[in-house]
């Protein structure tokens, strides 16, 4: 029981690449979350999916994509990466919200420079 | 978005000290998360909130869920050198399905 995995744990991109960044849930949970992390900024979140076949806006989602492929897996895309977009990104999955949890449980990062 | 405010931002205190934080907003919330980061890692989960008045323990680390729902507390008794890292307080607004994060306590424990 690995919990999230994220894939890269690294990642340099050039100002305009694109690149997708991957995530996966073995905890049978319905709702998965990406989020970004920078100084002082605690974790804001990009772009939520809160069972299968439906996504959602975060606080911060300009500048990024998100499909959830199935139950497990929950990628971000970044169609045209900008030096605003380096950060640590992380994923997380929850039970449905509304059925007895709002506990999240976090993957290990993505730390990503965009130069 | 809804904002939490978390203090102190950082803290650095001797091994065996008791330590403690807290987060308020303006804002009522139905849940309370704690979660700490070590360096390089995603935050763990440490203790959750969901009744008013709660005061819930995880070994040396007791949380309460502030009686108003405004509020949250985390206190670590006799800190240990692992116990540095960086605390989330993470909050659920009524109404809401996703978690507003504080913007972390930063806490350093000299041996």
């Amino acid at each position: 029981n690995a919990g999230v995995t994220q894939t890269p744990k690294f990642q340099v991109l050039k100002t305009g690449q694109s690149m997708t960044l991957q995530c996966a849930q073995d905890m049978n949970h319905n709702s998965m979350y990406w989020y970004r992390q920078d100084p002082g900024m605690g974790l804001r979140l990009i772009y939520y999916s809160a069972s299968e076949g439906t996504t959602d806006k975060g606080e911060v989602p300009n500048g990024y994509n998100v499909s959830r492929l199935n139950k497990r897996e929950f990628s971000l895309r970044l169609e045209s990466a900008a030096p605003s977009q380096t950060s640590v990104y992380f994923c997380a999955s929850s039970n449905l919200p509304g059925q007895g949890s709002y506990e999240q449980y976090f993957g290990p990062g993505t730390r990503l420079t965009v130069t | 978005g809804q904002q939490l405010n978390q203090s102190p931002q950082s803290m650095f205190i001797q091994e065996g000290e008791d330590v403690s934080m807290n987060c308020t907003s303006s804002s009522i919330f139905n849940t309370w998360l704690w979660y700490k980061q070590d360096p390089g890692e995603g935050p763990v989960l440490l203790i959750a909130l969901y009744k008013a008045g709660e005061l819930t323990s995880n070994g040396r680390l007791t949380a309460q869920f502030g009686i108003t729902r405004k509020d949250s507390f985390l206190n670590i008794s006799a800190s240990i050198p692992s116990d540095v890292g960086i605390y989330f307080c993470a909050g659920q607004l009524a109404g809401y399905s996703t978690l507003t994060f504080g913007k972390g306590t930063m806490l350093l424990v000299s041996p």
